[in-house]
């Protein structure tokens, strides 16, 4: 297994504003990702961090909106931009782990609420 | 229709209790099938694998029938920390979807 944590682990933003929520792995992995769960729903994928390119977002997710970073192969970062009320949920990051597996695993999530 | 379909619950159900979660899905070409579990406000821990022959760990009971697009999950003997909500999952070339949830309650 490995150790996952994301940073801020909460917290309470301005619309308007933007936030970097970190996710960082203990060890090197080809696979992260970013899901978002709003209150009472399951996940859904935001996007695939890619290591050396651009990220590549599911439909109905925006570069402008969730710019992502990943700059090595155990950190990446995931800004919510401009936020609204809607945006408030729990975001998380996963990697994975054993190379085309699939089976992922989450970090402890950060709740953002928007005000 | 949702790719992934769950009753969602709740189940209420007694300590020492066997439960049976289904899930449905539309992609038939799906691939690869997981059991993750989550606590009220945390991460989706990884539960288990689901494989193509059915397979348990300890009390967990996971099987797949690829023909109906069917997956279950059952729990014998439950206990108190069994509580949680337990997210059917469903890949496709690592594109991961997810149920809902069917959220259980072993009380004592």
């Amino acid at each position: 297994s490995a150790v996952i944590s994301q940073k801020p682990s909460r917290d309470i933003c301005q619309r308007g504003t933007s936030l970097t929520i970190q996710c960082q792995v203990d060890s090197q992995v080809t696979m992260m990702f970013w899901y978002r769960q709003q209150p009472g729903q399951s996940l859904t994928l935001i996007a695939t961090a890619n290591q050396g390119s651009e990220a590549t977002y599911e439909s109905g997710f925006v570069i402008d909106k969730f710019p992502i970073s990943r700059p090595n192969l155990t950190f990446s970062t995931l800004t919510v931009s401009n936020m609204s009320p809607e945006d408030s949920s729990i975001y998380l990051c996963s990697v994975e782990l054993s190379p085309s597996s699939y089976e992922q695993y989450f970090g402890p999530g950060t709740r953002l609420t928007v005000t | 229709r949702k790719e992934v379909e769950q009753d969602p619950g709740p189940f209420n159900v007694p300590e020492g209790a066997t439960v049976a979660f289904n899930c449905t899905y539309s992609n038939s070409a799906s691939q690869s099938f997981f059991w993750y579990r989550q606590d009220c406000r945390k991460e989706p821990k990884l539960l288990m694998s689901v494989y193509s022959s059915g397979n348990e760990d300890g009390r967990f009971t996971a099987q797949l029938n690829r023909a109906s697009q069917y997956i279950s999950l059952l729990i014998r003997d439950s206990k108190l920390s069994d509580s949680a909500t337990y997210l059917c999952v469903v890949n496709f070339l690592g594109d991961m979807r997810f149920g809902a949830g069917t959220r259980l309650t072993v009380k004592p």
